[in-house]
C-alpha cells in the first residue's frame, strides 16, 4: 500500500531557530511535495520537487528552503522559525503525469513560540 | 493566477444526496481532483475528472464542465462517516503541483 511518512506528528519550536521537517515516500514516485494547510485558506503549496535534486518554489516559498538528496526524501527546512509559520504541514508524493493522485502523509502540526 | 471557489459549509441528513459545487478560473487548464479530508487526517483521493462529462464511483460522483470552469461532487445515500472536508483542486498544463481551493466542510447529521 502508498506510504507517505512524515517524522513528526507534533513539534513545538522557538523563534529564531532552524527547523527540519522530514518526508519519506516509499512508492518510486518522482513528484514529491509540501503544502501548508491553514483554517479558511486550504492547502497552499510550499515548494515542489520532480526529481533529485531539483526543486521549484510553489506559491508561498518565501522563509522556507528544501532539499532532495534521495528520490524518496523531501525535507522542508524553515532557516529561521517565525511565529507565522505555525501551522499544519502536508507532505505529498505522485508519480511522473499530472493525472496521477498525490498521496498525503498525516501531516506536522508545528507550532512556534 | 488561478481562483478556485467552493462553498465554505454544507449540512445535509443521513441517507440524502448533496452536491459540492467548485468553480475555477485558471489558464492551461489540464484536471482537476476531489479530496477527502477527516479532522485531523491526510486528504484522501476521491476522483479526477479531464474531460466534460460525469465520473461515477460508487456512491460518489464527479461532474465537469470546461468550458463553465465548473465542477460537482455528488454524494448519495449519505453516511455519518461522510462528515469531512471536501477539497477541490486543479493542475495547470505545464506544472505538476495542484491548487486547491479552501474546502468544503459537510456536516452530515442522524
Amino acid at each position: 500500500d502508498v506510504k507517505v511518512t512524515q517524522s513528526s506528528r507534533y513539534l513545538v519550536k522557538r523563534t529564531g531557530e532552524k527547523v527540519f521537517l522530514e518526508c519519506v515516500q516509499d512508492m518510486d514516485h518522482e513528484n514529491m511535495f509540501w503544502y501548508r494547510q491553514d483554517p479558511g485558506l486550504g492547502l497552499r503549496l510550499i515548494y515542489f520537487s520532480y526529481d533529485v535534486k531539483m526543486k521549484e518554489k510553489g506559491d508561498i516559498p518565501e522563509g522556507y528552503s528544501v532539499s532532495r538528496e534521495k528520490k524518496e526524501r523531501f525535507s522542508l527546512i524553515l532557516e529561521s522559525a517565525s511565529t507565522n509559520q505555525t501551522s499544519m504541514y502536508l507532505c505529498a508524493s505522485s508519480d511522473r503525469d499530472s493525472n496521477q493522485p498525490q498521496h498525503f502523509g498525516d501531516g506536522t502540526r508545528l507550532s512556534i513560540l | 493566477g488561478q481562483n478556485i471557489d467552493q462553498p465554505t459549509e454544507m449540512t445535509a441528513t443521513e441517507g440524502a444526496i448533496v452536491q459540492i459545487n467548485c468553480t475555477y478560473q485558471t489558464s492551461g487548464f489540464n484536471g482537476l481532483f476531489w479530496y477527502q479530508q477527516h479532522a485531523g487526517e491526510a486528504p484522501t483521493f476521491l476522483s479526477y475528472n479531464v474531460l466534460d462529462g460525469l465520473e461515477e464511483k460508487g456512491r460518489f460522483s464527479s461532474f465537469l464542465s470546461r468550458s463553465k470552469g465548473y465542477s460537482y461532487l455528488l454524494l448519495k445515500e449519505l453516511q455519518m462517516k461522510d462528515s469531512a472536508s471536501y477539497l477541490c483542486a486543479v493542475i495547470n498544463a505545464g506544472r505538476r503541483a495542484l491548487t486547491f481551493g479552501s474546502g468544503t466542510r459537510l456536516q452530515v447529521q442522524p
